[in-house]
Protein backbone atom coordinates (compact mmCIF):
# COMPACT_ATOMS: atom_id res chain seq x y z
CA UNK A 1 0.00 0.00 0.00
CA UNK A 2 1.18 3.21 -1.38
CA UNK A 3 -0.81 5.64 0.39
CA UNK A 4 -0.47 7.43 3.91
CA UNK A 5 -0.96 4.91 6.86
CA UNK A 6 -1.94 5.97 10.30
CA UNK A 7 -1.87 4.27 13.54
CA UNK A 8 -4.29 3.21 15.39
CA UNK A 9 -7.32 3.94 14.04
CA UNK A 10 -9.20 3.99 17.25
CA UNK A 11 -8.10 5.13 20.96
CA UNK A 12 -10.19 5.22 23.55
CA UNK A 13 -8.14 6.81 26.75
CA UNK A 14 -9.22 8.29 30.10
CA UNK A 15 -8.85 12.13 30.57
CA UNK A 16 -5.56 12.85 32.00
CA UNK A 17 -3.20 9.95 30.06
CA UNK A 18 -0.82 10.43 27.16
CA UNK A 19 -1.46 9.00 23.80
CA UNK A 20 0.39 9.12 20.54
CA UNK A 21 -0.51 8.27 17.23
CA UNK A 22 2.00 7.48 14.39
CA UNK A 23 1.77 9.00 10.42
CA UNK A 24 3.61 7.07 7.50
CA UNK A 25 3.39 9.90 4.70
CA UNK A 26 3.82 8.43 1.06
CA UNK A 27 7.50 7.95 0.54
CA UNK A 28 8.30 10.79 -1.99
CA UNK A 29 6.27 13.45 0.06
CA UNK A 30 8.50 15.59 2.10
CA UNK A 31 5.43 17.57 3.33
CA UNK A 32 3.82 15.96 6.27
CA UNK A 33 0.47 17.55 7.49
CA UNK A 34 -1.60 17.06 10.67
CA UNK A 35 -5.44 17.94 11.40
CA UNK A 36 -8.00 17.59 13.40
CA UNK A 37 -11.69 17.58 12.49
CA UNK A 38 -14.65 17.30 15.07
CA UNK A 39 -17.79 16.80 14.12
CA UNK A 40 -19.72 19.03 11.66
CA UNK A 41 -16.88 21.05 10.64
CA UNK A 42 -13.94 20.87 7.88
CA UNK A 43 -10.71 19.44 9.18
CA UNK A 44 -8.48 21.92 11.06
CA UNK A 45 -5.34 22.60 10.86
CA UNK A 46 -2.23 21.90 13.39
CA UNK A 47 1.08 21.55 11.81
CA UNK A 48 3.27 20.87 9.32
CA UNK A 49 6.58 19.40 8.77
CA UNK A 50 8.97 20.11 5.68
CA UNK A 51 11.11 17.08 5.56
CA UNK A 52 12.16 16.50 9.68
CA UNK A 53 11.82 20.91 9.81
CA UNK A 54 8.22 21.36 11.69
CA UNK A 55 7.78 24.64 9.67
CA UNK A 56 4.35 25.69 11.53
CA UNK A 57 2.09 25.50 14.56
CA UNK A 58 -1.52 26.18 14.91
CA UNK A 59 -2.80 28.30 17.84
CA UNK A 60 -4.84 24.93 17.91
CA UNK A 61 -1.73 23.16 19.42
CA UNK A 62 -1.30 23.86 22.97
CA UNK A 63 1.26 23.11 25.16
CA UNK A 64 0.23 19.92 25.82
CA UNK A 65 0.45 18.97 21.78
CA UNK A 66 3.93 18.47 20.12
CA UNK A 67 4.66 16.55 17.07
CA UNK A 68 7.87 15.42 15.55
CA UNK A 69 9.41 14.05 12.27
CA UNK A 70 12.58 12.53 13.28
CA UNK A 71 14.26 11.58 9.95
CA UNK A 72 11.85 13.17 7.75
CA UNK A 73 9.67 10.05 6.86
CA UNK A 74 7.09 8.74 9.52
CA UNK A 75 5.71 11.89 12.36
CA UNK A 76 4.03 11.14 15.61
CA UNK A 77 1.85 13.47 17.40
CA UNK A 78 1.61 13.37 20.84
CA UNK A 79 -1.31 14.70 23.27
CA UNK A 80 -0.35 14.98 27.08
CA UNK A 81 -2.74 14.89 29.63
CA UNK A 82 -6.24 14.76 27.63
CA UNK A 83 -8.77 16.27 28.08
CA UNK A 84 -12.60 15.49 26.65
CA UNK A 85 -11.86 18.60 24.42
CA UNK A 86 -9.03 16.24 22.89
CA UNK A 87 -12.00 13.82 21.29
CA UNK A 88 -12.19 14.37 17.28
CA UNK A 89 -10.76 12.76 14.27
CA UNK A 90 -6.80 13.63 13.99
CA UNK A 91 -5.50 12.97 10.08
CA UNK A 92 -2.36 12.94 8.55
CA UNK A 93 -1.85 14.11 5.21
CA UNK A 94 1.07 14.28 3.10
CA UNK A 95 2.11 16.34 -0.28
CA UNK A 96 5.25 16.70 -2.41
CA UNK A 97 4.70 20.72 -2.94
CA UNK A 98 1.26 21.07 -1.33
CA UNK A 99 0.32 23.05 -4.68
CA UNK A 100 -1.30 19.93 -5.95
CA UNK A 101 -3.94 19.00 -2.91
CA UNK A 102 -3.02 16.64 0.01
CA UNK A 103 -3.47 12.69 0.42
CA UNK A 104 -4.92 12.25 3.44
CA UNK A 105 -4.60 9.01 5.78
CA UNK A 106 -7.80 7.22 7.22
CA UNK A 107 -7.47 8.74 10.71
CA UNK A 108 -7.16 8.43 14.16
CA UNK A 109 -10.13 8.39 15.79
CA UNK A 110 -9.72 9.88 19.98
CA UNK A 111 -12.34 9.50 21.84
CA UNK A 112 -11.46 10.70 25.60
CA UNK A 113 -13.41 9.49 28.81
CA UNK B 1 -15.34 36.47 8.31
CA UNK B 2 -14.68 32.74 8.16
CA UNK B 3 -11.61 31.89 5.72
CA UNK B 4 -13.61 29.42 3.51
CA UNK B 5 -17.88 29.73 3.57
CA UNK B 6 -19.98 26.98 2.46
CA UNK B 7 -23.57 26.56 2.33
CA UNK B 8 -24.11 23.54 5.27
CA UNK B 9 -26.69 22.00 3.40
CA UNK B 10 -28.23 19.19 3.46
CA UNK B 11 -28.90 19.51 -0.08
CA UNK B 12 -31.34 16.43 -0.64
CA UNK B 13 -31.93 15.87 -4.70
CA UNK B 14 -33.24 12.83 -7.03
CA UNK B 15 -31.17 11.03 -8.89
CA UNK B 16 -30.24 12.53 -12.40
CA UNK B 17 -30.45 15.93 -10.62
CA UNK B 18 -27.83 18.58 -11.33
CA UNK B 19 -27.01 20.34 -8.26
CA UNK B 20 -24.47 23.43 -7.21
CA UNK B 21 -22.14 23.97 -4.46
CA UNK B 22 -20.64 27.50 -3.86
CA UNK B 23 -18.08 29.11 -1.73
CA UNK B 24 -16.17 32.28 -0.77
CA UNK B 25 -13.03 32.70 0.70
CA UNK B 26 -11.90 35.28 2.47
CA UNK B 27 -7.91 35.85 1.32
CA UNK B 28 -7.28 37.70 -2.18
CA UNK B 29 -3.70 36.45 -2.16
CA UNK B 30 -4.50 32.70 -2.12
CA UNK B 31 -3.39 30.79 -5.02
CA UNK B 32 -4.71 27.17 -4.43
CA UNK B 33 -7.71 25.94 -5.17
CA UNK B 34 -9.72 21.90 -4.83
CA UNK B 35 -12.70 20.35 -3.73
CA UNK B 36 -12.20 17.40 -1.70
CA UNK B 37 -15.20 14.69 -1.17
CA UNK B 38 -15.67 13.56 2.57
CA UNK B 39 -17.70 10.28 3.09
CA UNK B 40 -19.03 9.68 6.50
CA UNK B 41 -16.56 8.64 8.65
CA UNK B 42 -14.06 8.53 6.35
CA UNK B 43 -10.79 10.34 5.36
CA UNK B 44 -11.22 13.83 3.00
CA UNK B 45 -10.53 13.02 -1.16
CA UNK B 46 -9.78 14.77 -3.52
CA UNK B 47 -12.10 15.56 -6.27
CA UNK B 48 -10.87 18.19 -8.23
CA UNK B 49 -8.04 21.02 -8.51
CA UNK B 50 -10.08 24.49 -9.09
CA UNK B 51 -8.33 26.45 -12.10
CA UNK B 52 -9.05 29.91 -13.31
CA UNK B 53 -10.04 29.02 -16.46
CA UNK B 54 -12.79 26.62 -15.31
CA UNK B 55 -11.97 22.90 -15.30
CA UNK B 56 -14.51 19.80 -15.74
CA UNK B 57 -14.43 15.92 -15.55
CA UNK B 58 -17.25 13.83 -16.22
CA UNK B 59 -20.49 15.18 -14.81
CA UNK B 60 -18.58 17.79 -12.26
CA UNK B 61 -17.50 21.30 -13.27
CA UNK B 62 -15.58 23.49 -10.96
CA UNK B 63 -15.47 27.13 -11.55
CA UNK B 64 -13.30 29.74 -9.66
CA UNK B 65 -14.35 33.45 -10.12
CA UNK B 66 -11.08 35.27 -8.13
CA UNK B 67 -12.85 38.76 -8.22
CA UNK B 68 -15.29 37.49 -6.15
CA UNK B 69 -13.68 35.33 -4.27
CA UNK B 70 -15.79 32.25 -4.96
CA UNK B 71 -15.74 29.18 -5.68
CA UNK B 72 -18.08 26.87 -7.05
CA UNK B 73 -18.58 22.68 -8.08
CA UNK B 74 -21.68 21.94 -10.37
CA UNK B 75 -22.90 18.06 -10.22
CA UNK B 76 -24.79 16.83 -13.50
CA UNK B 77 -26.50 13.49 -13.39
CA UNK B 78 -26.29 12.92 -9.94
CA UNK B 79 -25.66 9.41 -8.64
CA UNK B 80 -26.91 7.50 -5.69
CA UNK B 81 -22.94 7.58 -5.06
CA UNK B 82 -22.44 11.07 -5.33
CA UNK B 83 -24.12 11.09 -1.92
CA UNK B 84 -21.09 12.63 0.62
CA UNK B 85 -19.78 16.13 2.16
CA UNK B 86 -18.33 18.13 -0.23
CA UNK B 87 -15.21 20.29 1.14
CA UNK B 88 -13.66 23.60 -0.08
CA UNK B 89 -10.29 23.84 0.03
CA UNK B 90 -8.02 26.94 -0.30
CA UNK B 91 -4.77 27.51 0.58
CA UNK B 92 -4.61 30.05 3.57
CA UNK B 93 -2.19 32.82 1.62
CA UNK B 94 -0.16 33.44 -1.54
CA UNK B 95 2.90 30.66 -1.41
CA UNK B 96 2.96 27.28 -0.11
CA UNK B 97 1.15 28.09 2.60
CA UNK B 98 -0.97 25.11 4.34
CA UNK B 99 -4.57 24.40 2.78
CA UNK B 100 -8.01 26.00 4.82
CA UNK B 101 -11.23 24.01 4.67
CA UNK B 102 -14.17 24.62 4.88
CA UNK B 103 -16.83 23.06 7.27
CA UNK B 104 -18.29 21.14 3.86
CA UNK B 105 -21.82 20.92 2.43
CA UNK B 106 -23.60 17.88 2.42
CA UNK B 107 -25.59 15.90 -0.44
CA UNK B 108 -27.66 13.37 -0.01
CA UNK B 109 -28.90 11.96 -3.84
CA UNK B 110 -32.48 9.88 -3.14
CA UNK B 111 -34.07 7.38 -5.49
Amino acid sequence: DTGVSQDPRHKITKRGQNVTFRCDPISEHNRLYWYRQTLGQGPEFLTYFQNEAQLEKSRLLSDRFSAERPKGSFSTLEIQRTEQGDSAMYLCASSQTGRYGYTFGSGTRLTVV
Amino acid sequence: RKEVEQDPGPFNVPEGATVAFNCTYSNSASQSFFWYRQDCRKEPKLLMSVYSSGNEDGRFTAQLNRASQYISLLIRDSKLSDSATYLCVVNRDSGNTPLVFGKGTRLSVIA
